[in-house]
């Protein structure tokens, strides 16, 4: 089975601080994305990532950075943490198929179990 | 991609067939529909996907009508363990879509015993 890990379930950080949210699957997926989840706005793309090194922003990266350093390995960082990122953080990753891939796994996205974080 | 739009609540018997429906009235050619659920402080769960034709697997099946305006997902005997939000999302099946999924407000499914 896909696993993809989260550092932290729960996490409480105070206005400014820095925060790092880590990610960790253990299928050698090429994709990795980072949303958030609120309620009454669904999930929220924040960036997510085709190749190590490599980022893209998603539909609400201001306030966050990422970084892929390895290819299992996604991590989320708050700069400076301010109470209206207080959330549901979810990760989840995916194989990166071709034009001619045609096998259900395409698009499928495996999720982590999310990191609420509280910024107080 | 298309907007979908869900019934906001649902109750199932337990032991008994659910059928939920999803409506994308704009859905174009090279979309396809794919459902997930996400159980209570658990991440979300790919279901099924699928873009003409009914699909099937272990989890659930997917019929698409013909015009493919409207889906319905159908667990065939729920379990107390499939309450959750059922999420119907549309969209294309390509790299260049960038693999973004963006959920709507979904079902929220409720399993009595």
């Amino acid at each position: 089975d896909v696993k993809v890990t989260q550092s932290s379930r729960y996490l409480v950080k105070r206005t400014g601080e820095k925060v790092f949210l880590e990610c960790v699957q253990d299928m050698d997926h090429e994709n990795m994305f980072w949303y958030r989840q609120d309620p009454g706005l669904g999930l929220r793309l924040i960036y997510f990532s085709y190749d190590v090194k490599m980022k893209e922003k998603g539909d609400i990266p201001e306030g966050y950075s990422v970084s892929r350093e390895k290819k299992e390995r996604f991590s989320l960082i708050l700069e400076s943490a301010s109470t209206n990122q207080t959330s549901m953080y979810l990760c989840a990753s995916s194989f990166y198929v071709g034009l001619a891939g045609a096998d259900r796994s395409y698009n499928e996205q495996f999720f982590g179990p999310g990191t609420r974080l509280t910024v107080l | 991609d298309a907007k979908t739009t869900q019934p906001t609540s649902m109750d199932c018997a337990e032991g008994r067939a659910a059928n939920l429906p999803c409506n994308h009235s704009t859905i174009s050619g090279n979309e396809y529909v794919y459902w997930y659920r996400q159980i209570h402080s658990q991440g979300p769960q790919y279901i099924i996907h699928g873009l003409k034709n009914n699909e099937t697997n272990e989890m659930a099946s997917l019929i698409i009508t013909e015009d493919r305006k409207s889906s319905t997902l159908i667990l065939p005997h729920a379990t107390l363990r499939d309450t959750a939000v059922y999420y119907c999302i549309v969209r294309v099946r390509n790299k260049a879509a960038g693999n973004k999924l963006t959920f709507g407000g979904g079902t929220r499914v409720l399993v009595k015993p």
